[in-house]
C-alpha cells in the first residue's frame, strides 16, 4: 500500500513531444511537491502546491505546468520537451513542514 | 540564497569503522535541518530533523548533530545495509515553506 505513487516509472520520448506524469497520496497530506534530481543527484524544488493552491513555484520553464485537481494528487504535464529535461522527477507530500514523504520517482529520458 | 554543502561527495568504510558526514549550511534563519536516505531507484526517505545548535537525534547506528554553522550525521559501527546516498536539507524561518537540499554523500560499506 504505497504512500506516495507516481507513473510512469520510467519515461522515454523523443524531444518536441508532451508528457504527463501523474502523482497521488494517501497520507491525508495537505501539501505536496515536485522535485528534480540531475544526473549529479542535486535534488531542486519545482512546485508546491497546498490543498490545490500553488505556493511555490521556482525558476522552472513555463512549458512544465503543475495541476492540482485535489489535495490527493499532484499531476505534471510538461510541453515541448527538450534533452536537459532529461532527469528524475520526484513526488512528495508532507503534513508538516520539512517532513516530506516521496515517491519513488519518473526517470524521463528525452532522445 | 539558501545554501547547503555535503562533504565528502563519496565515503567507502569497512564494516564496523565508524565515520562522519558533514552538512554546512547557510540560511537566513533556520527553521529546521533535516537529513533523508536515498537508496539507488528510490526516493529519498526522511531520517531526522535538528531545529536548534546542540540538538541531537538517534536512530540505531546513526546520530545527527547541529550547530550553527553544520550538521554532522555519525555513523558508529557501520554495516553493508546502511549504504545509500545521505541527503541534507534546509528550511529557513522566512519566505516560502521549500526545502534546499545538498547534493548529498554516497556511502558505501565493504563486508
Amino acid at each position: 500500500d504505497t504512500a506516495v505513487s507516481q507513473t510512469p516509472k520510467y519515461l522515454v520520448t523523443q524531444m518536441g513531444n508532451d508528457k504527463s506524469i501523474k502523482c497521488e497520496q494517501n497520507l491525508g497530506h495537505d501539501t505536496m511537491y515536485w522535485y528534480k534530481q540531475d544526473s549529479k543527484k542535486f535534488l531542486k524544488i519545482m512546485f508546491s502546491y497546498n490543498n490545490k493552491e500553488l505556493i511555490i513555484n521556482e525558476t522552472v520553464p513555463n512549458r512544465f505546468s503543475p495541476k492540482s485537481p485535489d489535495k490527493a494528487h499532484l499531476n505534471l504535464h510538461i510541453n515541448s520537451l527538450e534533452l536537459g529535461d532529461s532527469a528524475v522527477y520526484f513526488c512528495a507530500s508532507s503534513h508538516r513542514v520539512g517532513i516530506q514523504y516521496f515517491g519513488a520517482g519518473t526517470r524521463l529520458s528525452v532522445l | 540564497e539558501d545554501q547547503v554543502t555535503q562533504s565528502p561527495e563519496a565515503l567507502r568504510l569497512q564494516e564496523g569503522e565508524s565515520s562522519s558526514l558533514n552538512c554546512s549550511y547557510t540560511v537566513s534563519g533556520l527553521r529546521g535541518l533535516f537529513w533523508y536516505r536515498q537508496d539507488p531507484g528510490k526516493g529519498p526517505e526522511f531520517l531526522f530533523t535538528l531545529y536548534s545548535a546542540g540538538e541531537e537525534k538517534e536512530k540505531e547506528r546513526l546520530k545527527a548533530t547541529l550547530t550553527k554553522k553544520e550538521s554532522f550525521l555519525h555513523i558508529t559501527a557501520p554495516k553493508p545495509e546502511d549504504s545509500a546516498t545521505y541527503l541534507c536539507a534546509v528550511q529557513a524561518n522566512f519566505g516560502n515553506e521549500k526545502l534546499t537540499f545538498g547534493t548529498g554523500t554516497r556511502l558505501t560499506i565493504i563486508p
